[in-house]
């Protein structure tokens, strides 16, 4: 248990479904992270919320849409995905301390989302 | 970030002490050497970091080279649990970098019966 906790664990869905994946964090940390891992592809960053406001987007569709209501909770949304976006999605929290670059990331375990 | 090498694959005994190495020869003054693992179908686990000195937890030891070019991750007595993607990580110290961090492929450690 790593205070992380991702629902649902697995989640199959057609390219016009709208769904939402969800993290909780126990941990009272205060940045929450979406990262997707592809088949044979290594983790690749989506987005970084740092107190509830997102700061970084790495070049992501618009078909995923992150929100983040508090520090405890972050959801991504979908809709009209493609069959390659099917992957293992994974949230994961951090107490960024300004200065202090010895952060560790703690990881859900994931989503494995399929898209038909 | 600085770029890392590691061997795709490596096997142990159980009970042995796993020695993984990681490359990472372009490291900066302020970058930090992470370790991470991630067992099959659970995201990645923390294991340790460092900047220059060797560091020591309940899960393994992390020894840097001097000239801070290379590493290697040890776990005293591996388990057939050990087995896992382990994942060498140098990352800068910006301080709005947040949790940037990126995954490269990682050695894959087997560990036998």
């Amino acid at each position: 248990e790593t205070g992380v906790t991702q629902t649902p664990r697995h989640l199959v869905m057609g390219m016009t479904n709208k769904k939402s994946l969800k993290c909780e964090q126990h941990l009272g940390h205060n940045a929450m992270y979406w990262y997707k891992q592809s088949a044979k592809k290594p983790l690749e960053l989506m987005f970084v919320y740092s107190l509830e406001e997102r700061v970084e987007n790495n070049s992501v569709p618009s078909r995923f849409s992150p929100e983040c209501p508090n520090s405890s909770h972050l959801f991504l949304h979908l809709h009209t995905l493609q069959p390659e976006d099917s992957a293992l999605y994974l949230c994961a929290s951090s107490q960024v301390v300004l200065q202090n670059v010895g952060e560790k990331l703690f990881f859900g375990s994931g989503t494995q989302l399929s898209v038909l | 970030d600085a770029k890392t090498t590691q061997p795709p694959s490596m096997d142990c005994a159980e009970g042995r002490a796993a020695n993984l190495p990681c490359n990472h020869s372009t490291i900066s003054g302020n970058e930090y050497v992470y370790w991470y693992r991630q067992i099959h179908s659970q995201g990645p686990q923390y294991i340790i970091h460092g900047l220059k000195n060797n560091e020591t937890n309940e899960m393994a030891s992390l020894i840097i080279t001097e000239d801070r070019k290379s590493s290697t991750l040890i776990l005293p007595h591996a388990t057939l649990r050990d087995t896992a993607v382990y994942y060498c990580i140098v990352r800068g110290g910006k301080a709005t970098s947040y949790g940037k961090l990126t995954f490269g492929q990682g050695t894959i450690l087997t560990v036998h019966p």
